[in-house]
């Protein structure tokens, strides 16, 4: 069973931020925050990953509450190539199986 | 650029026939990798870990006999789907880690079809 709860969906403007939520409320403590985004009929795509601190790369920005039980991913400025299902994953440890949820399907509208 | 490509990206066969999906890890050694599934509108479920040198571990409900694994080298597995039926029809998509561990990179994904 997946170990995180998001949102089914969110509409984000584009140009402007969008901020996806995650719970991961029994994350353990060597148990990493992934993040993937499948577009559709395509394999997922890595965004980013974080262990404890707040991250950042060329994609987006990982932000961890400092308890790790939620996190936020920050797409600075929105495309419509930014459409897609948003998945949030905990994996780490002797198991790095991602076990998927359903995701947050993610609309940038014009 | 990818660094796990699979092949075909699309299949179409015929019902009762086998057919082999491969997946490759382009700029790194391998020794695990993963095979999921995906239905229409559903998310990726994991089918079974392929481990390098050593029997692929299934996931409860999959079969093993009908989803030969092979990751006979540190580049590539392969995935059989045996004696193909439509319920079979889906998306077959693999996955590794780097070599850092860290991070997990996925195939472009596979489309069968069985007709």
């Amino acid at each position: 069973d997946a170990k995180t709860t998001q949102p089914t969906s969110m509409d984000c403007a584009e140009g402007r931020a969008a901020n996806l939520p995650c719970n991961h409320s029994t994350i353990s403590g060597n148990e990493y925050v992934y993040w993937y985004r499948q577009i559709h009929s395509q394999g997922p795509q890595y965004i980013i990953h974080g262990l404890k601190n707040n991250e950042t790369n060329e994609m987006a920005s990982l932000i961890i509450t400092e308890d790790r039980k939620s996190s936020t991913l920050i797409l600075p400025h929105a495309t419509l190539r930014d459409t897609a299902v948003y998945y949030c994953i905990v994996s780490g440890g002797s198991n790095y199986k991602l076990t998927f949820g359903k995701g947050t399907l993610l609309t940038v509208n014009p | 650029g990818a660094v796990v490509s699979q092949h075909p990206s699309r299949v179409i066969c015929k019902s009762g026939t086998s057919v082999k999906i491969e997946c490759r890890s382009l700029d790194f050694q391998a020794t695990t990798m993963f095979w999921y599934r995906q239905f229409p509108k559903q998310s990726l479920m994991l089918m079974a870990t392929s481990n390098e040198g050593s029997k692929a571990t299934y996931e409860q409900g999959v079969e093993k006999d009908k989803f030969l694994i092979n990751h006979a080298s540190l580049t590539l597995s392969t995935l059989t789907v045996t004696s193909a039926h439509p319920e079979d029809s889906s998306f077959y998509i693999c996955s590794t880690r780097d070599n850092s561990g860290n991070t997990i990179y996925f195939g472009e994904g596979s489309w069968l079809t069985v007709v």
